[in-house]
């Protein structure tokens, strides 16, 4: 089943904050999170596997809270590069599922 | 290092002719290969993967297929298109045999048009 994501979308002004969810109805083995800018692939951040995990890339760092199966991920005094869409795939537990993503996240980050 | 290639970049079909999208990976041996459908504004739906040669598996039925011919080259086929086909296409690779926690690395995926 896919996760759901929050906000749909979201606004900031550059060196403004951001957090985006990720929540899913089932037990969660990895959490991973995934940018892609207008017309172009998307790109791997980061991979969160435990509970309670938190990794950072630059100034955009995860956590994966495994007992409430969700993930956020927090964007640090945004830059003009950050803007893309941001998607969370998760793996359940105890399955062979593949990867299923969110619908995403546009962040826009203006000057 | 690794690189994934995709073709064509943008594809503009008629309902009901046939389709053959390809990709290749570089650099590595034995990736596990996966095809994604991204409608415009939506989120990656998985359509096929493979962890081996002629080793398929399907996520969603539809009139697509998928074939894996040689270890690093997974095409995307389809005998009779429809409107709803349209789409971003985009091809995936991660390193297998590590478990399901690698990274997907995406090609520049081919931007499919059905008219």
């Amino acid at each position: 089943q896919q996760p759901v994501q929050s906000p749909q979308a979201v606004i900031l002004r550059e060196g403004e904050d951001a957090v985006i969810n990720c929540s899913s109805s089932k037990a969660l083995y990895s959490v991973h999170w995934y940018r892609q800018k207008h017309g172009e692939a998307p790109v791997f951040l980061m991979i969160l596997l435990k509970g309670g995990e938190q990794k950072g890339h630059e100034k955009i760092s995860a956590s994966f809270n495994e007992k409430k199966q969700q993930s956020s991920l927090y964007l640090t005094a945004s830059q003009l590069s950050y803007s893309g869409t941001y998607f969370c795939g998760t793996l359940p537990s105890g399955s062979a599922r593949q990867l299923t993503f969110g619908s995403g996240t546009q962040l826009t980050v203006l000057p | 290092s690794q690189t994934i290639h995709q073709w064509p970049a943008t594809l503009v079909q008629p309902v009901g002719s046939p389709l053959s999208l390809e990709c290749t990976v570089e650099g590595t041996s034995n990736p596990n290969l996966y095809w994604y459908r991204q409608a415009a504004g939506r989120g990656l739906q998985l359509l096929f993967y493979s962890v081996g040669i002629g080793q398929i598996s399907s996520e969603v039925p539809q009139n697509l297929s998928a074939s894996r011919p040689q270890d690093r080259q997974f095409i995307l086929s389809s005998k009779k298109l429809l409107l709803s086909d349209s789409g971003f296409y985009l091809c995936a690779w991660s390193v297998r045999g590590r478990g399901r926690d690698q990274p997907q690395h995406f090609g520049d995926g081919t931007r499919l048009s059905i008219l």
